[in-house]
């Protein structure tokens, strides 16, 4: 079935770091890909999507990109601040279905 | 314009003890749906509703029942609480456009139970 790997936290940064989280899918066909925000006690809040090969999501200074010959989809931010510290979500979701399969979270800390 | 509500926010219940979880939306979305939290689980789907009058299992159903009230409101009940499934829950909800669900899912703020 289809699957989400994130690379495991808490990944701890200072401020102004350049941040990557790494997640990899595995999923028949052409599925789209997110990436997801969970603020300390709220729920997951979309931050960035992707819907085929080689298109970059963009949101908030946060940027990935859809690699389907890696079948991968790294979140990416070249500056991060104290307040994007919040745990980090990776999800795929073939066309036309009803199902969206999460990655196991990536808590991110930024200290000043 | 509140989005998705859930409540309540936090429950404790004793092993055998029944509840309903209730979460409403706001945003006129067809397909609703119950995902469970757990450490370092993700998020799992436990049940969706993929419009008004229709509700299907997601990968986690056991323990769980669903009624969907109308196209605002999708409740969950258990039946007979198991501390296995102390837990986080969202509801979330989407749009369907075209014949098509939209990708996006909007969530609640979640309720975090607890079983003794």
């Amino acid at each position: 079935g289809d699957s989400v790997t994130q690379m495991e936290g808490p990944v701890t940064l200072s401020e102004e770091a350049f941040l990557t989280i790494n997640c990899t899918y595995t999923a028949t066909g052409y599925p789209s890909l997110f990436w997801y925000v969970q603020y300390p006690g709220e729920g997951l809040q979309l931050l960035l999507k992707a819907t085929k090969a080689d298109d970059k999501g963009s949101n908030k200074g946060f940027e990935a990109t859809y690699r389907k010959e890696t079948t991968s989809f790294h979140l990416e931010k070249g500056s991060v601040q104290v307040s994007d510290s919040a745990v980090y979500f990776c999800a795929c979701r073939n066309t036309g279905g009803f199902k969206t399969i999460f990655g196991a979270g990536t808590r991110l800390f930024v200290k000043a | 314009n509140a989005g998705v509500t859930q409540t309540p926010k936090f429950q404790v219940l004793k092993t055998g003890q029944s509840m309903t979880l209730q979460c409403a939306q706001d945003m006129n979305h067809n397909s609703m749906y119950w995902y469970r939290q757990d450490p370092g689980m993700g998020l799992r789907l436990i049940y969706y509703s993929a419009s008004e009058g229709t509700t299907d299992k997601g990968e986690v159903p056991n323990g769980y029942n669903v009624s969907r009230l109308n196209k605002r409101e999708f409740s969950l009940r258990l039946e007979s609480a198991a501390p296995s499934q102390t837990s986080v829950y969202f509801c979330a909800s989407s749009a369907r456009r075209l014949g098509q669900d939209q990708e996006t899912q909007y969530f609640g703020p979640g309720t975090r139970l607890l079983v003794l």
